[in-house]
């Protein structure tokens, strides 16, 4: 059961333009969501994160919108880079029995930015 | 600062077998959790460990353990290797129990022939 979706495996920009990475989620329990940056032969990198009691973060060139309603969230990158490259991963937070935190991921989305 | 490191980077094993992968946690951050990234998929929740005592586990078999030492480092411990284990173990450390952000440390690739 896939709680996390990111329908999207890949996205190609040109560079300079706005990427737009979306993710859908089903279960209404998470209370955070994050987005990780992956590069090939590394671990993902934390890049932003938004709480469910908010529907916009900022921080530079990375934007995050959450629309509770629809369960939706997306990533919006502006400018775009070619080193924007990577995989990316949505993220939600769910709470453990003990009152700790897990992420549930989704399958990623591969964006390229083309120079 | 040093981030969260893992040893070794590549491993391989054959069906059967028993491995030991570890990990160190980033400066200060006393809660660890382990995930299993198989090809294509995004990291799927192993288990997490906070002061030494697993303290959530996801849907994985009692043949995934893991010990977590005082020093914050811990390990994971996979017996009776099935070919399905194959995939990047990646190994997240945070600041408390309760905070959202993890820090992933690059990865152990484990193929199991």
């Amino acid at each position: 059961d896939q709680q996390v979706k990111q329908n999207s495996p890949s996205l190609s920009v040109q560079e300079g333009r706005i990427s737009i990475l979306n993710c859908d989620y089903t279960n209404s329990m998470f209370d955070y969501f994050l987005w990780y940056k992956k590069y090939p032969a590394e671990g993902p990198t934390f890049l932003i994160s938004i709480s469910s009691i908010k529907d916009k973060n900022e921080d530079g060139r990375f934007t995050v919108f959450l629309n509770k309603s629809a369960k939706h969230l997306s990533l919006h990158i502006v400018p775009s880079q070619p080193g924007d490259s990577a995989v990316y991963f949505c993220a939600a937070s769910a709470r453990l029995q003990g009152g700790s935190e897990k992420l549930v991921f989704g399958k990623g989305t591969k964006l390229t930015v083309n120079p | 600062e040093t981030g969260v490191t893992q040893s070794p980077t590549h491993l391989i094993k054959t069906r059967g077998q028993q491995v030991t992968l570890r990990c160190s946690s980033q400066s200060g951050h006393n809660t660890v959790s382990w995930y299993q990234q198989a090809l294509g998929q995004g990291p799927q929740f192993i288990f997490q460990y906070y002061r030494e005592e697993e303290n959530g586990r996801g849907n994985f078999p009692p043949r995934f353990s893991g010990l977590q030492f005082p020093n914050y480092s811990s390990e994971l411990n996979v017996n009776a290797l099935e070919l399905d284990d194959s995939a990047l173990y990646l190994c997240a450390s945070s600041l408390t129990v309760h905070s959202y952000e993890q820090y992933f440390g690059p990865g152990t690739r484990l193929t199991v022939t």
